[in-house]
């Protein structure tokens, strides 16, 4: 069961750099979410996506964009890399909340290093 | 920030002894869920408790909630050295946004 994919796993980039994180899952889900984890800040929400074709920004979208072409890939991209974006990010999905007993279902992680 | 705030931040205890770690939270919410990340992987959803509901048991957890107070509690009874990870509690809003406290740290010590 694949669940939620995030790739690449690991990645180091100089600043001003580009790079996109792709997020696949196959669980057919509407909504998918790109977090990022930071020492004692917890999970901030950085874009989230309620269908195909749809984005809206979370907490800290500055500096990054996202698309949602396909239902089930959410990307995540980097314009100009800076250091502050070194981080852990992940991606998550859910179904609709139509139930609200729907939980989310995280993928392991993408660690990026900006120097 | 729409975060919740999870306390304590870091919490060692005993293998056998029982772990409480509380959660207080900003906006309304339709339910507040707590996740489980051991260190280097994602988070895993371990509960879920809605906005009408006050207390909620599975196996060796219990949550409760109190929505006047804007707050949660996750109790983990007879802890084992397995449960050692982080711990995040996760509000829906009204906006169908999910967002994540800061996190507790537990460490049980075999």
């Amino acid at each position: 069961n694949a669940g939620v994919t995030q790739t690449p796993k690991f990645r180091v980039l100089k600043t001003g750099q580009s790079m996109t994180l792709l997020c696949a899952q196959d669980m057919n889900h509407e909504y998918m979410y790109w977090y990022r984890q930071d020492p004692g800040m917890g999970l901030r929400l950085i874009h989230y996506s309620v269908g195909e074709g749809t984005t809206a920004k979370g907490e800290v979208p500055d500096g990054y964009n996202v698309s949602r072409l396909k239902k089930q890939n959410f990307l995540l991209g980097l314009e100009s890399a800076a250091p502050s974006q070194t981080s852990v990010y992940f991606c998550a999905s859910n179904s609709n909340l139509q139930f609200a007993g729907n939980t989310i279902y995280f993928g392991e992680g993408s660690w990026l290093t900006v120097v | 920030s729409q975060q919740g705030e999870e306390d304590p931040q870091a919490l060692s205890i005993q293998e056998g002894e029982n772990a409480t770690m509380n959660c207080s939270y900003k906006t309304s919410i339709n339910n507040l869920q707590w996740y489980r990340q051991n260190s280097g992987r994602g988070l895993v959803h371990l509960i879920l408790i809605r906005s009408n509901e006050r207390e909620k048991h599975s196996g060796r957890l219990r949550v409760t909630l109190d929505t006047s107070k804007k707050s949660s509690s996750l109790l983990i009874t007879a802890s084992r050295a397995a449960d050692t990870a982080s711990y995040f509690c996760a509000t829906l809003n009204t906006g169908n946004q999910f967002y994540f406290g800061t996190g507790t740290s537990l460490t049980v010590i075999p």
